[in-house]
């Protein structure tokens, strides 16, 4: 089945500081993957679709100078949190989408296990 | 505004029994409508998915129930076991390629021994 990769899977660092998180999917080819953020005890927030080779579209209330989204790739899409702050602490999620392959040719969205960023 | 409302909050089920999980919707251009497991410190795995053109799907003990004329969609997990106590995500989405999952806000189930 399709296998999303998510890393790191803990990142501390210090208040100012980027924070580089790589999603990746490892056997199959995304032109679109999603990153959602998730607090605890809560749902996951759709913060941006990343389309490889173009710019990432970004959800309203996200600020994509603080959050960089890259695509370079079919099979990797990278989250900076730019300038991070106690506040960007939180469990970051990505997803790709195997579009066509699920039964009966079903979109079926993969999410890696994500990434706990703690900033002090 | 909520385009993914889930009931209940949290749910307490004995081994055995059936947990029943709520969601309604609002767009009606969704047209794919996911479950999704999630335990602490995980990404959410897909457990479940329906179209809007059957009523109902059922996999092993997970059931997904569709009412599109209400916009509701549940899920009904039978002979509920301790091993299901997870987050569960009720999601919809336009199905066509490119389309972001919009989740409710999930359901804690808590199967007791």
């Amino acid at each position: 089945g399709a296998v999303v990769s998510q890393h790191p899977s803990r990142v501390i660092c210090k208040s100012g500081t980027s924070v580089k998180i790589e999603c990746r999917s490892l056997d199959f080819q995304a032109t679109t993957m999603f990153w959602y953020r998730q607090f605890p005890k809560q749902s996951l927030m759709l913060m941006a679709t990343s389309n490889e080779g173009s710019k990432a579209t970004y959800e309203q209330g996200v600020e994509k100078d603080k959050f960089l989204i890259n695509h370079a790739s079919l099979t990797l899409s990278t989250l900076t949190v730019t300038s991070a702050h106690p506040e960007d602490s939180s469990f970051y999620i990505c997803s790709a989408g195997n579009f066509g392959q699920g039964k009966g040719g079903a979109n079926v969205l993969t999410f890696g296990a994500g990434s706990r960023l703690t900033v002090l | 505004q909520q385009q993914v409302k889930q009931s209940p909050q949290s749910l307490i089920v004995q081994k055995g029994g059936i947990s029943i999980i709520n969601c309604a919707y609002e767009n009606t251009a969704f047209d794919y409508f996911p479950w999704y497991q999630q335990f602490p410190g995980k990404g959410p795995a897909l457990l479940i998915a329906i179209r809007p053109d059957v009523s109902e799907k059922k996999e092993g003990r997970f059931t997904i129930s569709f009412n599109k004329s209400a916009k509701q969609f549940s899920l009904h997990i039978m002979d509920s076991q301790p091993g299901d106590s997870a987050t569960y995500f009720c999601a919809a989405s336009k199905g066509q390629a490119g389309t972001a999952l919009i989740f409710g806000k999930g359901t804690t189930l808590s199967v007791s021994s």
